[in-house]
Parts: C-alpha cells; structure tokens; sequence
C-alpha cells in the first residue's frame, strides 16, 4: 500500500543549529503534506503544512520544502532550541481519504 | 481552542474484558479518528468517521469497531482485548470531509492489557 518513510529516526543538535528532517512518498496523487509535533505526554499538534501547488513555506524558525518530482518533502527548524525537543512526524493523504503518518523523528536538542 | 478530550489518560484491563475508549470534541467537526501509537510503528490509523453513524476503516482495523451516535463524540471498542492490543491510543477530529483538514489531537489513552 501506499507509504512515507521518514529518516532519521532520532537526531540530536545542540542549541543554535539546524535540523533537517526527510520523507518520501509514494502515491503521486498526494497533495497535501503536514508536519506534527508531540511533546511528551501530549497528542501531536500541527506545526506546519504545505500544498502540492507550492514548493516551500517559511513559518518563522520552521520552513517546509516539497519536492513533488522526486516524491519527497523535508522540515527545517533553524537555530534551535530546548523546546523544540519532540517527536515530529510527516504526513501526506492518500487518495484523498486519510492521512498517512510517518514513523516519527526524535529530536534532541542540548544545551 | 479546539479541544479534545479522551475519557482515561492511563487504563489497564484483562484479557478477554471488553473496552470502551471515549473522545469527545468541543468543535462541531465532522472527521473524526481513532489511531494507535506504537514505538518505533508513528501513528497507524485503526478508524474513522465523516459523519454520525458513519464509519470507514483505516490501516489496522482488525479487532477494534466503533461507535459515532452523536457528532461530539467516537468511540473505539476492543470486543475481547488482547495483550497485542497494549499501546497508545490517540483519538483526532478535523472540521470537514477530505484529508487537507488540520486534524487536532487529544491527549491520548495509554492502555494496558495484562
């Protein structure tokens, strides 16, 4: 069925830099590709979000790219911070009906 | 602020009892979902619902139902529960019909099965 890999699986910075993290996806038909926070002992919450028509969108620290040729799209958190610390996960929608999540990305930021 | 809430942040049962998760959300939305959250799996989804008494079934239904009588509210059951059924649950609601809503998450029911 249709998928989206996520990578890495956990990532540790220290504060001050950047973090990058990568999906791919299969269903060409995908147009819409959210990205997620969960804090510890909360539900994920919407941080982010880019559609199919747009190649990137900035939101202050957060920036999202899409790639639709080469199926995949990436989160950008530049200059890092503690709080950024969290499980972030990609989505995208499958034939117009769900969302499919990624596995998840752990982030570590030390300061 | 949307909020939405689940019944049991942290619930143990037996094997074999039958288990009710409730969400409720205080937005008038018409999707709503039920995923489970395992480590090292993210979020798969088990149901969902675009309107009262309407259901569809997501990745991993197989021994989970669900119950949507009124629009505020879902709930997912576990008819005979079974240790593999021990996880996170999250429950979601998003304002209308179509995959392109932001969906808005509880906080989640931890679920023990001994």
């Amino acid at each position: 069925g249709e998928n989206v890999e996520q990578h890495p699986s956990t990532l540790s910075v220290q504060e001050g830099d950047s973090a990058v993290i990568k999906c791919t996806y299969s269903d060409s038909a995908s147009n819409y590709f959210p990205w997620y926070k969960q804090e510890l002992g909360k539900g994920p919450q919407l941080i982010i979000d880019i559609r199919s028509n747009v190649g990137e969108k900035k939101d202050q620290r957060i920036a999202v790219t899409l790639n639709k040729t080469a199926k995949h799209f990436s989160l950008h958190i530049t200059e890092t911070q503690p709080e950024d610390s969290a499980v972030y996960f990609c989505a995208n929608n499958q034939a117009g009906t769900a969302l499919i999540f990624g596995k998840g990305t752990t982030l570590s930021v030390s300061s | 602020d949307v909020k939405v809430t689940q019944s049991s942040r942290y619930l143990v049962k037996r094997t074999g009892e039958k288990v009710f998760l409730e969400c409720v959300q205080d937005m008038d939305h018409e999707n709503m979902f039920w995923y489970r959250q395992d480590p090292g799996l993210g979020l798969r989804l088990i149901y969902f619902s675009y309107d009262v008494k309407m259901k569809e079934k997501g990745d991993i239904p197989e021994g989970y139902s669900v119950s949507r009588e009124k629009k505020e509210r879902f709930s997912l059951i576990l008819e005979s529960a079974s240790t593999n059924q021990t996880s996170m649950y999250l429950c979601a609601s998003s304002l209308s019909p179509g995959s392109t809503d932001t969906q808005y998450f509880g906080p989640g029911t931890r679920l023990t099965v001994l």
